[in-house]
């Protein structure tokens, strides 16, 4: 059972470089989540998408653009990429509201 | 929207000391706390969690309370280990027009001594 898979897991990436990370879940669920991580702040909401067809901007969604290609990928897009934005992803995926958040392992991004 | 106010940042304990993380939060309207446990390089991983309608839920060492009048809750982990030796993030389940999504604090370090 694979749960959330994120792929790449490393990317480095020069300034004004776009790239897309991607994001697919096997457990049937709603809701798909994309949040960041930096030291010190915790994990921060960027975007998410509560059902199929669905987008929403979170906390930090500057720079950064989403897609809910379907009910199993959610897939997250810096078309400018800046320094700023060095951190690592995660996606999340949950059942219904109420219900846990499970997390994929990560993309650790740099931008040079 | 939500948000969600941890403390402390860190903690240092001696194993099979009890440790204690307490949170609060913003939105009356959120009835859902989880807890997750980070190892380094690791994902975070759910460890206990409370909806509203109950005030404290226990699973072995570890117990979560939750005072809705107040908007704070907390995690206990008894007879630490070193292997609870991790970053430990409260949440709660904000809520808008569009849907719902976990706040997280910014983390509590515990390290656990032998």
């Amino acid at each position: 059972n694979a749960g959330v898979t994120q792929t790449p897991k490393f990317q480095v990436l020069k300034t004004g470089q776009s790239m897309t990370l991607q994001c697919a879940q096997d457990m049937n669920h709603n809701s798909m989540y994309w949040y960041r991580q930096d030291p010190g702040m915790g994990l921060r909401l960027i975007y998410y998408s509560a059902s199929e067809g669905t987008t929403d901007k979170g906390e930090v969604p500057n720079g950064y653009n989403v897609s809910r290609l379907n009910k199993r990928e959610f897939s997250l897009r810096l078309e400018s990429a800046a320094p700023s934005q060095t951190s690592v992803y995660f996606c999340a995926a949950r059942l219904y509201s109420n219900q846990p958040q499970h997390f994929g392992d990560g993309t650790r991004l740099s931008i040079l | 929207g939500e948000n969600v106010e941890q403390h402390p940042s860190t903690l240092s304990v001696q194993e099979g000391d009890s440790a204690v993380i307490k949170c609060t939060y913003s939105d009356s309207a959120s009835n859902y706390f989880p807890w997750y446990k980070q190892e380094l390089g690791k994902r975070p991983q759910l460890i206990i969690d409370i909806r509203s309608n109950v005030g404290e839920k226990k699973d072995q060492r570890i117990a979560v309370t939750l005072n809705k009048t107040a908007k704070h809750f907390s995690l206990h982990i008894t007879e630490t280990q070193p292997e609870d030796s991790a970053v430990y993030f409260c949440a709660a389940m904000g809520a808008n027009q569009a849907g719902t999504a976990l706040i997280f604090g910014k983390g509590t370090t515990l390290s656990v001594s032998s």
